[in-house]
């Protein structure tokens, strides 16, 4: 029973293009994440938004958007895709009480831009 | 800008050893502390934090120690085991909502 998963877990795409990554979590979770996991395994924060708030990380092109349907849903859009895409990309959930701060990560999503 | 840094790449241990993991930040204003464990082909899963009001924090055969005035955090395993195998992630936070992540130490336990 998967707490947080992510489709497709490997994504292959030509640069110009437009894709989605989709994220689930089943955890009741009030906050969710996206993560960019460069060349160099550098984790870096893209997004995190709950219900109240989107907190963009100001270094992330505005190619980049997040759509949330719902709470247990963060998907990431990807416009005009770029050979510097080329990542893995991981969704993360957390919920934020008292000093309960971990995130749960998703699988992984590796978009190759060719 | 990297504000936490993990600067061993890697680290290889005997079985039954103390692993030792270090980790250095820049921003004074992190106060929470986070260490992540990362296999191949899976998302990074929690393993222990670590708040500034504490200097060390034990679970199991894991313990971190926080020295603030140095910036300095570590993971201690005692002992190591082969299922310990992997990338081991330490992230920071200001806020509890936006962690900074170092760039990971590959840990290898060998039997």
């Amino acid at each position: 029973d998967t707490a947080v998963s992510q489709t497709p877990k490997y994504l292959v795409t030509q640069m110009g293009n437009d894709k989605s990554i989709k994220c689930e979590q089943n955890l009741g979770h009030d906050t969710m994440y996206w993560y960019k996991q460069d060349s160099k395994k550098f984790l870096k924060i893209m997004f995190s938004y709950n219900n109240k708030e989107l907190i963009i990380n100001e270094t992330v092109p505005n190619r980049f958007s997040p759509k949330s349907p719902d709470k247990a849903h963060l998907n990431l859009h990807i416009n005009s895709l770029e050979l510097g895409d080329s990542a893995v990309y991981f969704c993360a959930s957390s919920a934020q009480q008292g000093l309960s701060y971990e995130q749960y990560f998703g699988p992984g999503t590796r978009l190759t831009v060719t | 800008d990297q504000q936490v840094k993990q600067n061993s790449p890697s680290l290889s241990v005997q079985e039954g050893r103390i692993s030792i993991l270090n980790c250095d930040y820049t921003n004074s204003m992190f106060d929470y502390f986070l260490w992540y464990k990362k296999y191949p082909a899976e998302g990074p899963t929690f393993l222990i934090s670590i708040s500034s009001i504490k200097d060390k924090n034990e679970d199991g055969r894991f313990t971190v120690f926080l020295n603030k005035s140095a910036k300095h955090l570590s993971l201690h395993i005692v002992p190591s085991q082969p299922g310990d195998s992997a990338v081991y992630f330490c992230a920071a936070s200001a806020d509890g909502n936006q962690f900074y992540f170092g760039t990971g130490t590959s840990l290898t336990v060998i039997p």
